[in-house]
Formats: C-alpha cells, structure tokens, sequence
C-alpha cells in the first residue's frame, strides 16, 4: 500500500453525527496534515500534528497521531451537511514534498 | 487572508501543444510547489521550487514539464508538448519556511487536453 492511505474510502452520515477517517502511512515522518477539497476546489488545510504530538484539537476537529502503529484519525463531531467533502491527510517527511492519500469522501445527510 | 492565486482557473488545449499554468503564491513565502490530480484519484506531488531552482521532483516530472519564477511574484508551470493523460487539476501550493510547515493551496487549473 501507498504512504497516506485514509480509509474508509467513502462514508455517509446523518447531520449531528460524528465522522471518523483513518490514515495509515509506512515511513518516518515529521509531521501529517489534514486537507478538506470540496468537490472540484482546491485543497483547505484542517490542522496539522508533529510528530512528537499525540492529539490536537480545532473546534469540531480531533485528529490524533500514533507514531508506533504509523496511523492518524481524523474526528469531525457533531457533522453538518456543509462538511461534506473529500478529506485528505498528507504526511510530510523530513524533505521537501507532500505526499497525499487517496482520500475520504464524506457525504454528511440533512 | 492572504491566499494563493491561479490562472486560469480552466484551460483547454489540443494535444502537442503548449500550456503554462500561472501561481501567484503568498508574498512572503519561500518555498513553492506543483501537484497534480487526475480526475477522482489522489494529488501528486510534481515539483518544489526554493531559491530559483528545483529542490526536489517526482517521476511525473519529466523534460515535457518546466517550472519557473520570472519575476518576485509569479511561479509557472510549463507543459511543452501536452498529452491527453495530462489532463488533470494542477495545484500551486507556497510555504513560508522551513520547519516543515503548513503548505497553503491555490484553487487548482483544470487542464483539458482534447
């Protein structure tokens, strides 16, 4: 498998729900973001977790990062309609250049 | 907020023909990039750019692809001679420094090679 795989690929929920996408990845890094695209658009950035840090939190969003089994968790609570997108972690090493998973999309119901 | 530019925002190009793809990154950032996404896959890295040359590419990178800087603001990505498996959505993204920071994305062009 490649560096940055999320899974599930796809995920659909109802409105006040919570989301929970997985991203596993295979070398060492320095740090993994989060990146939102919704559809056609370019790519937001969420948050981003260094490597020494376990958890981080930016209002509805939770990610956590275990450096032992190489895999993150990205949590949206309480999800709304306008959260549906595609979501994408990146993991970033110690040179230059991103490398992205092939990403979530998540539908969030009304 | 300061924010990443780019133009056009679609181009359409007959295969063998050249395009340049325009970014105009964050003023103050250092480092600039090129990624790519095919239609429902994943982004590709392409290109960085720090200092006025490559600092690193992919495979996808080949001598049909250039990238250059020609002024203080703008950072371009040429495709000499397009083929039909280039279309695809091309990012512009600018960082401001090291320390392995956030990387700031531009809408994307959507190239259509016909």
């Amino acid at each position: 498998s490649q560096q940055g795989e999320e899974d599930p690929q796809a995920l659909s929920i109802q409105e006040g729900e919570n989301a929970t996408m997985n991203c596993s990845y295979k070398t060492s890094i320095n740090n993994l973001q989060w990146y939102r695209q919704n559809s056609g658009r370019g790519l937001v950035h969420l948050i981003l977790i260094r490597s020494n840090e376990r958890e981080k939190h930016s209002g509805r969003l939770r990610v956590t990062l275990d450096t032992s089994k190489k895999s993150s968790s990205l949590l949206i609570t309480a999800s709304r309609a306008a959260d549906t997108a595609s979501y994408f972690c990146a993991t970033v090493n110690y040179g230059q250049n991103f490398v992205f998973g092939p990403g979530t999309r998540l539908s969030v119901l009304p | 907020e300061p924010e990443v530019t780019q133009t056009p925002s679609h181009q359409v190009t007959q295969m063998g023909q050249e395009v340049i793809l325009r970014c105009v990154p964050i003023s103050n950032h250092l480092y600039f990039y090129w990624y790519r996404q095919i239609l429902g896959q994943k982004v590709e890295f392409l290109v960085s750019f720090y200092n006025n040359e490559i600092s690193e590419k992919s495979e996808i990178f080949d001598d049909q692809f250039s990238v250059e800087r020609p002024d203080g603001s703008n950072f371009t990505l040429k495709i000499r001679s397009t083929k039909l498996e280039d279309s695809a959505m091309y990012f512009c993204a600018s960082m401001s420094g090291q320390g392995w920071g956030t990387q700031y994305f531009g809408p994307g062009t959507r190239l259509t090679v016909l």
